[in-house]
């Protein structure tokens, strides 16, 4: 079937506003990671869903940023009130149906945020 | 110091050439992840290793859990291997990836 998709690819936006990006996993994936590649730098983990089991947000980099999965499929990631410090590439990734990290992650393409 | 170490940082070959990659950590570990990101950055998983050797065509990746280090081999290389590679760790008793900074590489014909 299908990859993971996300969207939008690209976002541009004003400083202080909110933005949402979404993540559709892999059909009967359970995981869902969500990370954040900035210029330059690393991956860096943000948080990760597994089944009905509550997220962990221990990556989370402020409460600004917040995220849900509805449904045990479809994924968004919140980033309120926007700093351009945010901009960067969030990629989410998902796999199943065990636990995430002993298993292949799948990941998207990615959303380009640039915050102007 | 980083807990995920990669080295070289970026790393130039002829097509045809044997290609090593390292990555060493500091922490405990579950497994590891090698990671291929291409440059229009779209990342692909390559490996994922808890002990010993896995093979996937001409890649091979190797882990020794005592020495706290991984390699990642290509052999042949060719222009079309010529990306980022990125070693993930799983550190004990979480979810959570702790990821190296990637080897750039380039493979000239």
């Amino acid at each position: 079937g299908a990859g993971v998709s996300q969207s939008p690819s690209n976002k541009v936006t004003e400083k202080g506003k909110d933005v949402e990006l979404r993540c559709d996993p892999i059909s009967g994936h359970t995981a869902l990671y969500w990370y954040r590649q900035s210029l330059g730098q690393g991956l860096e983990f943000l948080i990760y869903f597994q089944g009905n089991s509550a997220p962990d947000k221990s990556g989370l980099p402020s409460d600004r940023f917040s995220a849900e999965r509805t449904g045990g499929s479809v994924s968004t990631l919140t980033i309120q009130r926007t700093q351009q410090e945010d901009s960067a590439v969030y990629l989410c990734a998902s796999s199943g149906p065990g636990t995430g990290v002993l298993e292949t992650q799948y990941f998207g393409p990615g959303t380009r945020l640039l915050v102007l | 110091k980083n807990e995920v170490e990669q080295s070289p940082q970026n790393l130039t070959a002829q097509e045809g050439e044997f290609i090593t990659i390292n990555c060493s950590y500091s922490v405990g570990i579950s497994a590891l992840h090698w990671l291929q990101q291409h440059p229009g950055g779209g990342i692909v998983s390559l490996f994922m290793l808890s002990s010993g050797k896995k093979k996937h065509g001409r890649l091979i990746a190797t882990i020794n859990i005592q020495e706290k280090h991984s390699s990642l081999h290509i052999t042949a290389s060719h222009p079309r291997d010529s990306a980022v590679y990125i070693c993930a760790v799983a550190l004990n008793n979480t979810d959570k990836l702790i990821f190296g900074t990637g080897t750039r590489l380039q493979v000239f014909p």
